[in-house]
């Protein structure tokens, strides 16, 4: 079974210019998460999806950050204009269910630079 | 930017030794909680859960100790093998957090052959 894809890998882009992420979940899972992880730390959520409802976008700051996931399948996240504080990976993780309690399968990152 | 995140706490063991990995958690209305493992490069991956209502779960070579009494959890590992080193992470889960998953910082273990 395929895991949680996430592309690109890596991006290195110059501040202010805007950059996206695209994750594809496990197939049937209903629950997506976008997470941030900044180095040496744990990640932190930044939305969670149940289908195609953004149900949690509490810790996404959205004067610059913007996610969708238009058929409750994949889904991608955007930042325009990146600063210098958004260098960290953006981990996807989807879970077979609606609550959060389920088991989280993590995909493997993106790693953003931002110079 | 801030280095407190990047100073790890680090724990090293030899091949074959048990391994014990300590978390704090803070909040006394988390009732779930999670072990994650993450190697370089990589996603954290499941390794071992339990609920608020035990004190023990066990699994393959690992076992989650949970103490709500000073809200303390740990992870140990048997026999640890160089294919355990990682960053492990406990993560915990409250339903007065909007059932959000909360993760701790992370403990590096490094295993040495």
């Amino acid at each position: 079974e395929a895991g949680v894809v996430q592309s690109p890998r890596y991006k290195i882009i110059e501040k202010k210019q805007p950059v996206a992420f695209w994750c594809n979940p496990i197939s049937g899972h209903n629950t997506l998460y976008w997470y941030l992880q900044n180095l040496g730390q744990g990640p932190e959520l930044l939305i969670r999806y149940e289908n195609e409802e953004a149900v949690d976008d509490s810790q996404l700051p959205k004067d610059r950050f913007s996610a969708e996931r238009l058929k409750g399948v994949d889904s991608t996240l955007k930042i325009q204009p990146a600063e210098l504080g958004d260098s960290a990976v953006y981990l996807c993780a989807s879970s077979p269910g609606l609550a959060m309690v389920d088991e989280q399968f993590f995909g493997p990152g993106t790693r953003l630079t931002v110079l | 930017g801030e280095s407190v995140g990047l100073h790890l706490p680090t724990l090293s063991v030899q091949e074959g030794d048990n391994s014990i990995i300590n978390c704090a958690y803070s909040n006394s209305a988390s009732d779930y909680f999670i072990w994650y493992k993450q190697e370089s490069g990589k996603g954290p991956q499941f390794i071992i859960d339990i609920r608020s209502n035990m004190d023990k779960r066990q699994g393959q070579r690992v076992t989650v100790l949970l103490n709500k009494t000073v809200k303390h959890l740990s992870l140990q590992i048997a026999a640890t093998q160089p294919g355990d080193s990682a960053v492990y992470f406990c993560a915990e889960n409250a339903s007065n957090q909007g059932g959000k998953l909360i993760f701790g910082q992370g403990t590096e273990l490094s295993v040495k052959p």
